[in-house]
């Protein structure tokens, strides 16, 4: 199975600043790699899909890259709805595996 | 509007069985591969099965094979997942979910999630 790495696990943030998570697969995914935010009590949304490219409707200050086995989620200018629990998944088999999730706090 | 509805889940006790469904509208269901993904609570998303459009092919993660099957019946636009053997580390909301129409194995809608509660 892939396994996949996400750091920091959790930061602290204010409104405005840069944000990038990053994800690490433990065998290469080529590029297919997507990210989710999930709010609390509420489904996952899928912000980035296939490393870089973003979802319909997802502000453009989201951004993502990589390919292979690192992986880069970067939030431009945060924003106060921005604050939430950030996913990446590798899509390039079975079975598909999430990383552990980095929780994005308000400093 | 993509919509997907879960339904079924509910409190069982460890041992026992429990079908969820999925109602799904506002798309061409069998043209879409499908999805259980679950959440334990205060945890991370964990994914448990897939099922192609036309059922050909399926796969489970290694926590639900031998107890969970998955189905769908494309004429009543739906998705099952049949859970048998439950333990209490089942315990989790689990989320219908639909592959992204252009990028394989990404993950484009999700239902509002049903819990599954498994305890005596």
């Amino acid at each position: 199975d892939i396994q996949m790495t996400q750091s920091p696990s959790s930061v602290s943030a204010s409104v405005g600043d840069r944000v990038t998570i990053t994800c690490r697969a433990s065998q290469g995914v080529s590029s297919w790699l997507a990210w989710y935010q999930q709010k609390p009590g509420k489904a996952p949304k899928l912000l980035i899909y296939a490393a870089s490219n973003l979802q319909s409707g997802v502000p453009s200050r989201f951004s993502g890259s990589g390919s292979g086995t690192d992986f880069t989620l970067t939030i431009s200018s945060l924003q106060p709805e921005d604050f939430a629990t950030y996913y990446c998944q590798q899509a390039t088999s079975f079975p598909r595996t999430f990383g552990q999730g980095t929780k994005l706090e308000i400093k | 509007e993509v919509q997907l509805v879960e339904s079924g889940g509910g409190l069982v006790k460890p041992g026992g069985s429990l079908r969820l469904s999925c109602a799904a509208s506002g798309f061409t269901f069998s043209s879409y591969s499908m999805n259980w993904v679950r959440q334990a609570p205060g945890k991370g998303l964990e994914w448990v099965s897939s099922i192609s459009g036309s059922s050909s092919y399926i796969y489970y993660a290694d926590s639900g094979k031998g107890r969970f099957t998955i189905s769908r019946d494309n004429a009543k636009k739906s998705l099952y997942l049949q859970m048998s053997s439950l333990r209490a580390e089942d315990t989790a909301v689990y989320y219908c979910t639909r592959d992204h129409s252009g990028s394989y194995g990404s993950i484009d809608f999700w239902g509002q999630g049903t819990l599954v509660t498994v305890s005596s």
